[in-house]
């Protein structure tokens, strides 16, 4: 059964403070990995979409990493704005389906 | 990138009944899902609407409880039958693309539902 994992559940940075969010995963045929941010009382906002290894997706001040075992969302230099729960989730092969992790809630402070 | 519209965005209903969600995309699309979204919890699936034919639900989800329907490639409807307090929760349609090279999946804003 495919397993996501993320961590840390919170996050508290103070503006311009750069940090990292993880994404662990375990599939059996990963066909993307899918990054999602989401504001209260909204659906997830599709971010990105990386498939293999090595591969790197940027967009404004964030940038996606992923590797065989894990994916980072690196924020950098973030502000208020971007407070939101950031959400990983994986698509594996084989059979159309997205698992979800419980997600990150990001809080920055001005 | 698909544009989903989702209705009702939100209802209050009584214990017993049931209420239809609908998912309309601009655009023809080959995946479209339904999640449910429990109060501080993550996204799980209930089941993937095929277009033509019956759903495929995942364990613990049945049709009896969750019929859906996928009249074609732009359009798509969750029921939620019998509805008790345990059902309220935000439903979220999903759909997207999938082929040889790429894989993308965008969300409508969700159906607050409240069973009282």
């Amino acid at each position: 059964e495919d397993q996501v994992t993320q961590s840390p559940e919170a996050l508290r940075l103070q503006e311009g403070e750069s940090s990292s969010l993880n994404c662990s995963y375990t599939v059996s045929g990963l066909r993307g990995l899918f990054w999602y941010r989401q504001d209260p009382g909204k659906g997830p906002e599709f971010l990105f979409t990386l498939y293999s290894a090595g591969e790197e997706k940027e967009k404004e001040r964030l940038k996606a990493t992923l590797t065989k075992k894990e994916s980072f969302l690196h924020i950098t230099a973030p502000k208020p704005e971007d407070s939101a729960t950031y959400l990983c989730a994986v698509h594996s092969g084989g059979y159309q389906k997205v698992t979800f992790g419980t997600g990150t809630k990001l809080q920055v402070i001005p | 990138s698909a544009v989903i519209s989702q209705k009702p965005s939100r209802d209050i209903c009584q214990r017993g009944t049931s209420l239809t969600i609908q998912c309309q995309v601009d655009s023809q699309v080959t995946m479209m899902f339904w999640y449910r979204q429990q109060p501080g919890q993550s996204l799980t699936l209930i089941a993937t609407a095929n277009q033509g034919s019956e759903a495929t639900y995942e364990s613990g989800f049945v049709i009896d409880k969750f019929p859906i329907s996928r009249p074609n490639l732009t359009f798509s409807t969750l029921t939620v039958s019998n509805m008790s307090p345990e059902d309220s929760s935000i439903y979220l349609c999903s759909a997207g693309h999938q082929d040889s090279m790429n894989t993308e999946a965008f969300f409508g804003q969700g159906t607050r539902l409240t069973v009282v």
